[in-house]
This record gives C-alpha cells, structure tokens and sequence, in this order.
C-alpha cells in the first residue's frame, strides 16, 4: 500500500511568510508523529497526535509553530513569520498505534528554505 | 540537552567489513531503542530495534548490542557492503502511549569497493 506522503517536497519561502507543510499519513494509522531534521543534526521531535487526544505539542520550538491534524488523518505543520533558522527537512511519520511496540513509518520529507 | 549520543559522525569502511555505531544515552527510562537508516532524499526507516531486557539481537547482516548498566548501545554491520552506504540513526523511547523518538546525531557511513 501507499507509503507516508509529504507535501510540497521543497519549499522555498522569504523570511517573515507563513508556510503549510502536509502530510498524509498512511491509512489506518492513528499515531502521527512530526520531527525536524537540521543539517548535521538528529531529527528533533515536534508534535505528536494520538486520536482525539490533546496533541504532544512539547518538542515545538516556538509559539510561531503550530499544527493540526483533521478527521484523525491529514496533518498541517504550519510556520508563522519564517525565519532563517527554520530551514530543515521537515518529516513526518505514522504508526498503526501509539507505543514503542509499533514502528514509525516516515514520508520522504519537506525540505524548507527560508531565504 | 543531547539525551542521545552517537559516535563516528561518519565512517568508512571497506566492502566485507565490519562497521560499528555506538549510541550512548541518559534517560534510565527509554525503554526501547531503534535504529534508522536513511537514503539521501528518503525518510528514515526502521532498520532493527532492541529492548533492554536483552544483551543483543540480530537479524541478518545487522546485531545490536546493548550494555544496560553502561546506558551504551551499538550497531554492528557485518560483510558490509557498498549498498549499506547511508546514514545510521540510533534513537530512544520511553514507551507507553508516547512513543516519541529521541535521535542520535547520525553517523554517514561509506562503505568502498
């Protein structure tokens, strides 16, 4: 079946604008997870949703962060007011259930480049 | 703060050798411990994991040994080969219903002809 999808797969945006990232996580998973990956880093955790549960927002490293997540599928990073340190490749994954006994899927990625 | 650390940055290794990754952690509360490869342009994908409750697992080509009271663990690619060539994340959880992953800084691994 169809993989994690992230979209756009680049983005290239000016500093100050505001950016949507998408992803589409696989069908059936209800753990959708949203990591960072800066150059020469690890991937850092951002939000975490579980069903209708309030999300995990602890890894999100500043209010102009948020994201939503519609009918328990579809999520949206949004990045309010770029800014330079903001370029990464932004990831997502899913899992069929939350917990360490099921593996994170993840999507290719949205690289983001804030000029 | 780096919960997670993980040794060489990058690392060459020629074809039909061994290749070693160590990850070192803090939190006495991660409970299971992956590791990732990645492909340029690809997410991560889940390679092999391990729970503490062993010393070691292998599948294939690829072991984990994992030192508890030391809070270390590593990679171990046997008869490496120029496919392997990627890079490695090792990485953390604690479990329960949030599994968040907590990442090493990876490790680019070449493996030469």
């Amino acid at each position: 079946g169809a993989g994690v999808s992230q979209s756009p797969s680049n983005k290239v945006t000016e500093k100050g604008k505001d950016v949507e990232l998408r992803c589409d996580p696989i069908s059936g998973h209800t753990a959708l997870y949203w990591y960072r990956q800066s150059l020469g880093q690890g991937l850092e955790f951002l939000i975490y949703f579980q069903g209708n549960s309030a999300p995990d927002k602890s890894g999100l490293p500043s209010d102009r962060f948020s994201a939503e997540r519609t009918g328990g599928s579809v999520s949206t990073l949004t990045i309010q007011r770029t800014q330079q340190e903001d370029s990464a490749v932004y990831l997502c994954a899913s899992s069929p259930l939350p917990g360490s006994s099921y593996e994170q899927y993840f999507g290719p990625g949205t690289r983001l480049t804030v000029t | 703060q780096q919960q997670v650390k993980q040794s060489p940055q990058s690392l060459i290794v020629q074809k039909g050798g061994i290749s070693i990754i160590n990850c070192a952690y803090e939190n006495t509360a991660f409970d299971y411990f992956p590791w990732y490869q990645q492909f340029p342009g690809k997410g991560p994908a889940l390679l092999i994991a391990i729970r503490p409750d062993v010393s070691e697992k292998k599948e294939g080509r690829f072991t984990i040994s994992f030192n508890k009271s030391a809070k270390q663990f590593s990679l171990h690619i046997m008869d490496s080969q120029p496919g392997d060539s990627a890079t490695y994340f090792c990485a953390a959880s604690n479990g329960g219903t949030a599994s968040k992953l907590t990442f090493g800084t990876g490790t680019r691994l070449q493996v030469t002809l």
